[in-house]
């Protein structure tokens, strides 16, 4: 079964420093897709970036990247520069293969302070 | 903005009522999924929809149960409410396996 492994609860991190949000995954299947989720408190769940099993470069969207060792199943959400804005939970989600099911972490706390 | 919208944006049921949460996808988007998240975890599973057949179910009983529309829309309907079934609901909307984008969430909360 697919389960998706974010073992920090919480992160503080300085504005304008770099973050890391540390993902883990476990699947069977060859094919299947890493995201990352932003949940402000209003509970919206905005789209950071993704990431495919056969993509060979890490993948990047602005400040968010994605540290992908495929080896290691770990799939890691860093942020530069951290702004307030950033203050929020993350999730890592996985879809497996040809399912549209994602499969959430239990996610991140990041408070960015002034 | 995603474009999917949500309906309502809080609700309160007794325990034993039923309710209909709604969702409008996003345009050109024929896939829907329904998650629910209870408080301090991830989002669950619930189901999915394509071209208005369910596709995919999570681990929810038969009391959960939803319905999408010609137009892509959907609704979340469930029966005989338990107190445990309070969280946030969350639609998320794609085309076909692409990239699922959110609504922002219909608080249930049931006494």
């Amino acid at each position: 079964a697919q389960k998706i492994t974010q073992t920090q609860p919480g992160m503080f991190v300085q504005e304008k420093e770099a973050v890391t949000l540390d993902c883990t995954y476990d699947t069977s299947d060859q094919s299947y897709g890493l995201f990352w989720y932003k949940q402000p408190s209003s509970g919206e769940m905005i789209f950071l970036i993704y990431q495919g099993s056969y993509d060979e470069q890490n993948a990047t969207e602005g400040r968010y990247s994605l540290n992908f060792q495929k080896a290691r199943k770990s799939a890691n959400l860093v942020i530069s520069a951290s702004q307030l804005g950033d203050s929020a939970m993350y999730f890592c989600a996985m879809r497996e293969g040809l399912s549209g099911k994602l499969v959430f972490g239990k996610g991140t706390k990041l408070t960015v302070n002034p | 903005e995603t474009g999917v919208t949500q309906s309502p944006t809080h609700l309160i049921k007794t325990r034993g009522q039923q309710v209909t949460l709604r969702c409008s996808s996003q345009s050109g988007h024929n896939t829907v999924s329904w998650y629910q998240q209870a408080l301090g975890q991830g989002p669950q599973f619930i189901f999915q929809y394509y071209r208005e057949e369910e596709n995919g179910r999570g681990n929810f009983p038969p009391r959960f149960s939803g319905l999408q529309f010609p137009n892509y829309s959907s609704e979340l309907n469930v029966n005989a409410l338990e107190l445990d079934d309070s969280a946030l609901y969350l639609c998320a909307s794609s085309l076909a396996l692409g990239e699922a984008f959110f609504g922002q969430g219909t608080r249930l909360t049931v006494v």
